[in-house]
């Protein structure tokens, strides 16, 4: 499987925007670039997934590098309930079972 | 609409009793996933279910632990004879099609302490 690399934690004050690198230079073709995030003691949580361009929903947004050799997920204003966990997974069309890894830990304060 | 489940939350046993853990998936979701969380290893794959196919068991971490999924909808996990590196909390998610494109949605987990 193709690996990311996440700074281990984050800081950020409330209000100001996040800005999550994922490094993920051996990304496939078929490689998705999915983000999850995990609130203390609740089970992993969807955030957003691109391939090529960049993405927006409701939660954040997902810019991703022209040679798709790095990504980042921007949360526009954090809140305090954003402090989490934040897991950047590649993941091909066809397969299915996430590799988690050690994801960045953020940090809003208030 | 309703999440995806698991029960119980919290499960204490004793070394060498087994457990099942439940997971009801999001109604119409035709895939299903176990995954288990310690503080040693992570958030790590167990077993796939994808429709009537053949589940991907090969995240088992040994044969004491299986899995089945009755009528596409509900799955059970079992551990036999557990040990005290079971302990972890156990995640269940489900996704609409199953492809690696799809969101998985997951539930809360349970919580097993094996003494």
């Amino acid at each position: 499987d193709a690996k990311t690399t996440q700074p281990n934690s984050m800081e950020s004050n409330e209000e100001e925007p996040v800005h999550l690198p994922c490094n993920h230079s051996t990304i496939s073709g078929t490689d998705y670039i999915h983000w999850y995030r995990q609130l203390p003691s609740q089970g992993p949580e969807y955030v957003i997934h691109g391939l090529t361009s960049n993405v927006n929903n409701r939660m954040a947004s997902l810019a991703i590098a022209e040679d798709r050799k790095s990504s980042t997920l921007i949360l526009h204003r954090a809140t305090l309930r954003d402090a989490a966990v934040y897991y950047c997974i590649l993941n091909s069309n066809s397969g299915y079972a996430l590799n988690f890894g050690k994801g960045t830990s953020l940090l809003v304060t208030p | 609409g309703a999440g995806v489940s698991q029960s119980p939350s919290n499960k204490v046993t004793e070394k060498g009793k087994d457990v099942e853990l439940r997971c009801d998936p999001i109604s119409g979701h035709t895939a299903l996933y176990w995954y288990r969380q310690s503080l040693g290893q992570g958030l790590e794959f167990l077993i796939y279910f994808q429709g009537n196919s053949a589940p991907d068991k090969s995240g088992l971490p040994s044969d004491r632990f299986s899995a089945e999924r009755t009528g596409g909808s509900v799955s059970t996990l079992t551990i036999q004879r557990t040990q005290q590196e079971d302990s972890a909390v156990y995640l269940c998610a489900s996704s609409l099609t199953g492809w690696g494109w799809d969101e998985q949605y997951f539930g809360p987990g349970t919580r097993l302490t094996v003494t």
